[in-house]
């Protein structure tokens, strides 16, 4: 059984670029969750994709969107990067009712 | 906007010692309650988790108390050892909703 994998592990980008980060579901998962988790807090919804659609919604404006694919992977898209975007961005896959199951990360740091 | 509170922020146990972790919350629709351990640079891996119906869960070294009236729940680590250093966060989840709560996190540390 796979677990969930995360593209890339780190990542610099300055203010006022894009990024696009991919998560990899685990075996059997067909949702998707994002989280963000700044130095030294837990973890914070961004929102969450299932059957390609999003299924909830944190307090995260729309320059944070994004995607699930028909093989249940995820891409998460952030526009016009601010400073406070600097966190690790987390991927969490699950079913329906189940645990959720985290990757690795993704530390983005915005300079 | 936090709905899980988590104490103590920090935790210093000695090797073989029990270790308890505290959050509380306020959302009664929450019925869902997970605990997730996370190493640097790793992501949160689930450990344990409890629904409302039940006051406690064990699962090896690991316990889950659960008190529904007083909306609490505590992380219960028996025989600590070094290993178990790491940050412990409690979470929530309202049925039916996407969104799971995460609390501050806490940082234990395991004496030898």
């Amino acid at each position: 059984e796979t677990g969930v994998t995360q593209s890339p592990t780190h990542l610099i980008k300055t203010r006022g670029q894009q990024v696009t980060l991919r998560c990899s579901s685990q075996s059997g998962h067909n949702t998707v969750s994002w989280y963000q988790q700044a130095l030294g807090q837990g973890p914070q919804f961004i929102f969450q994709y299932y059957r390609e659609e999003e299924n909830g919604r944190g307090n995260f404006p729309p320059r944070f969107s994004g995607l699930q694919f028909p093989n249940y992977s995820s891409e998460l898209n952030v526009n016009a990067l601010e400073l406070d975007d600097s966190a690790l961005y987390l991927c969490a896959s699950s079913s329906p009712g189940q645990g959720q199951y985290f990757g690795p990360g993704t530390r983005l740091t915005v300079t | 906007q936090q709905q899980v509170k988590q104490s103590p922020q920090s935790l210093i146990v000695q090797k073989g010692g029990i270790s308890i972790i505290n959050c509380a919350y306020e959302n009664t629709a929450f019925d869902y309650f997970p605990w997730y351990q996370q190493f640097p640079g790793k992501g949160p891996a689930l450990l344990i988790a409890i629904r409302p119906d039940v006051s406690e869960k064990k699962e090896g070294r690991f316990t889950i108390s659960f008190n529904k009236s007083a909306k609490q729940f505590s992380l219960h680590i028996m025989d600590s050892q070094p290993g178990d250093s790491a940050t412990y966060f409690c979470a929530a989840r309202e049925w039916g909703n996407n969104d799971m709560r995460f609390g501050a996190g806490t940082r234990l540390t395991v004496k030898p």
